[in-house]
């Protein structure tokens, strides 16, 4: 079955440690995205490729960085300068007419202690 | 500034009783709006869809209302059961414009209690 995957579900860094989260997809989806969850705030886009070795800034940046080198992965790098890492990240891919939709991956966990 | 708006962080609902979400949006170009439904530490999972072309759109339990001049849509669930209770996000786009991404909602958690 197609799908999204996410490794790992549960992730514990130190502070000022970077840590990359793992996103691979086998849908044949052009675009990524990646979202963060905290409670009360919705998801926030952080990053989102359209295409293998192309992406753009989503609204809160700051701290991370991705890469798009292969068309079915997607790994964000949470860096130590993120002031506040700890959160639910979520991601995402969608077909070319992305406006229809996104397939979502089941979520990392980060805890930064 | 909010383009989609999920006005109420909250609902409960008696089960076998119908539950209303709404959602407003500021953006005059959004012709496609979606529900995601989303259970604490999962990913969100589609629900259901509507075209600006359309003003209703009904799959099961689940009916997504739209008003356009209003810029206004809901989701009604009839009848609700406790598994729906979970978070929704509503989430809007606009059809071949630059930019193309979902902008989504902060999501209402709905409570169906037995």
């Amino acid at each position: 079955d197609g799908g999204i995957t996410q490794s790992p579900k549960y992730l514990f860094r130190k502070e000022g440690q970077n840590v990359t989260l793992s996103c691979e997809q086998n849908l044949n989806h052009d675009a990524m995205y990646w979202y963060r969850q905290d409670p009360g705030q919705g998801l926030r886009l952080i990053y989102y490729s359209q295409i293998v070795n192309d992406f753009q800034k989503g609204d809160i940046a700051e701290g991370y960085s991705v890469s798009r080198e292969k068309k079915e992965s997607f790994p964000l790098t949470v860096t130590s300068a993120q002031k506040n890492p700890t959160a639910f990240y979520l991601c995402a891919s969608s077909t070319r007419d992305r406006v229809y939709g996104y397939t979502f991956g089941s979520g990392t966990r980060l805890t930064v202690v | 500034d909010q383009q989609v708006k999920q006005n109420s962080p909250s609902l409960s609902v008696q089960e076998g009783r119908i539950s209303i979400l709404n959602c407003d949006y500021t953006n005059s170009m959004f012709d496609y709006f979606l529900w995601y439904k989303k259970y604490p530490a999962e990913g969100p999972t589609f629900l259901i869809s509507i075209s600006s072309i359309k003003d209703k759109n009904e799959d099961g339990r689940f009916t997504v209302f739209l008003n356009k001049s209003a810029k206004h849509l809901s989701l009604h669930i009839v009848p609700s059961q406790p598994g729906d209770s979970a978070v929704y996000f509503c989430a809007a786009s606009e059809v071949g414009g630059s930019q193309g991404n979902l902008i989504f909602g902060k999501g209402t958690k709905l409570s169906v209690k037995p």
